[in-house]
């Protein structure tokens, strides 16, 4: 079955712009992830979410990045007033998360690689 | 101290060698981990659950210590495809995951 997408793959930009980055989830998936992941490092968590309930941002590093879940499905990653700091590979999850389980295996996307210059 | 610690390697080994890697954590209140895998440039991927009572499957072992907060992952007769990054990776009790740097190894003909 199709797994989980990422658009765009790559993605450069400017400093000072904008960026969405989107996520398909498997289909049926009730949680979905967001990390980034820098060149050389481990994956970061930025936020996470589950159903219909409010959203775990606690990873997100400053008040320019947000994401969005709609419809229980797709999510958008914004990054607004981009810095070259922001530069790295966006990778979303999705989990069945079955009810009960503390955690469910994360099928992860082929992430998008954003370059700020 | 980071949550999920890693030798970042990298482990050089020929074919067929054996090999192992320990992962420290930090939160013992830790309650599931995992073994990820990460090519160049794609995303991680689970290799395996790590539980309790240790697991294998086929030619991968891992093993969990709660006491000592480590988590081992032993690779027998390595093959040139097992060339990647391994990811260790708790929950801490949170829904996300964390991650540990990686650990990268490399198998040469």
């Amino acid at each position: 079955g199709a797994g989980v997408s990422q658009s765009p793959s790559n993605k450069v930009t400017e400093k000072g712009k904008d960026v969405e980055l989107r996520c398909d989830p498997i289909s049926g998936h009730t949680a979905l992830y967001w990390y980034r992941q820098s060149l050389g490092q481990g994956l970061e968590f930025l936020i996470y979410f589950q159903g219909n309930s409010a959203p775990d941002k606690s990873g997100l590093p400053s008040d320019r990045f947000s994401a969005e879940r709609t419809g229980g499905s797709v999510s958008t990653l914004t990054i607004q007033r981009t810095q070259q700091e922001d530069s790295a590979v966006y990778l979303c999850a999705s989990s069945l998360l079955s009810a009960g389980a503390s955690t469910d295996t994360q099928y992860f996307g082929p992430g998008t690689r954003l370059t700020v210059l | 101290r980071k949550e999920v610690e890693q030798d970042p390697g990298p482990f050089n080994v020929p074919e067929g060698a054996t090999v192992a890697f320990n992962c420290t954590y930090s939160n013992s209140a830790s309650q599931s981990f995992f073994w990820y895998r990460q090519d160049c440039r794609k995303e991680p991927k689970l290799l395996m659950s790590v539980y309790s009572s240790g697991n294998e499957d086929g030619r991968f072992t891992a093993q969990l210590n709660r006491a000592s907060q480590y988590i081992s992952l032993l690779i027998r007769d390595s093959k040139l495809s097992d060339s990647a990054t391994y990811l260790c990776v708790v929950n801490t009790g949170r829904r996300a995951l964390t991650f540990g740097s990686g650990t990268r190894l490399q198998v040469q003909p």
